[in-house]
């Protein structure tokens, strides 16, 4: 168990629906990262916020933003969504600011399925 | 350019053989250097990485890697393998990209053990 949690595990919706995707990172860690994962696309880096700040962005799409909270959980929101949007999504958090040296801890994902 | 690359889609070995996966990395300066597993279902767990000093790095389970600077190189390796060591593999390094270090995965290797 890593100590990044998120929900929910599973989320079935239709396309152009509106979903949130929860993160809590792991006790004492300010960096949250997000990541898409699919087949074709492989593992993607998406966005990264620390401390509440976004820090840096990745291949992330116009319709999903993200924000972390002032007590560190994270929300991920994707909204208009197609069905290209289906994959797992994760989140990872990490002691530092930069995705630098420090390893990232990944919770275990949300697995979206656009209809 | 490619940051990470994982020329393997698929490394088959017998348990208690050797085994290796490879990755090659493309970044200036400097590399840092991550090897992440995978196991069905779940996230992304920390193996080990390379940062600086030695260039073979011991990691979780019994994992090694070797950095090879003139190869630009960084395998991950076993001497022994274990059925439950079956899963799927990322090589990641960092990368200095839109203004912030990023952490760019591999399109990671499927290793299957057979008994």
């Amino acid at each position: 168990d890593s100590g990044v949690t998120q929900t929910p595990k599973h989320l079935i919706t239709a396309t152009g629906q509106r979903v949130t995707l929860r993160c809590s990172p792991r006790s004492g860690d300010l960096s949250v990262y997000w990541y898409q994962q699919s087949l074709d696309q492989g593992l993607q880096f998406l966005i990264q916020y620390y401390n509440g700040e976004e820090r840096a962005k990745g291949n992330i799409l116009e319709r999903f933003s993200a924000q972390q909270f002032p007590d560190l959980h994270s929300e991920l929101n994707l909204s208009s969504l197609e069905l290209g949007d289906s994959a797992l999504y994760f989140c990872a958090s990490s002691v530092s600011a930069g995705a630098s040296y420090n390893e990232q801890f990944f919770g275990p994902g949300t697995r979206l399925t656009v209809l | 350019a490619q940051s990470v690359a994982q020329p393997e889609d698929q490394v088959n070995v017998a348990e208690g053989n050797p085994l290796t996966v490879k990755c090659t990395y493309s970044v200036s300066g400097n590399p840092y250097l991550f090897w992440y597993v995978q196991y069905p279902n779940r996230g992304l767990q920390f193996l080990l990485k390379y940062i600086t000093g030695d260039n073979l790095v011991k990691g979780s389970y019994g994992f090694e890697a070797e950095f090879n600077k003139s190869q630009t190189s960084f395998h991950l390796k076993k001497p022994s393998a274990l059925v439950s060591d079956s899963a799927l593999y990322f090589c990641a390094v960092r990368r200095w990209m839109d203004s912030s270090y990023k952490l760019i995965f591999g399109s990671g290797t499927r290793l299957l053990v057979r008994p």
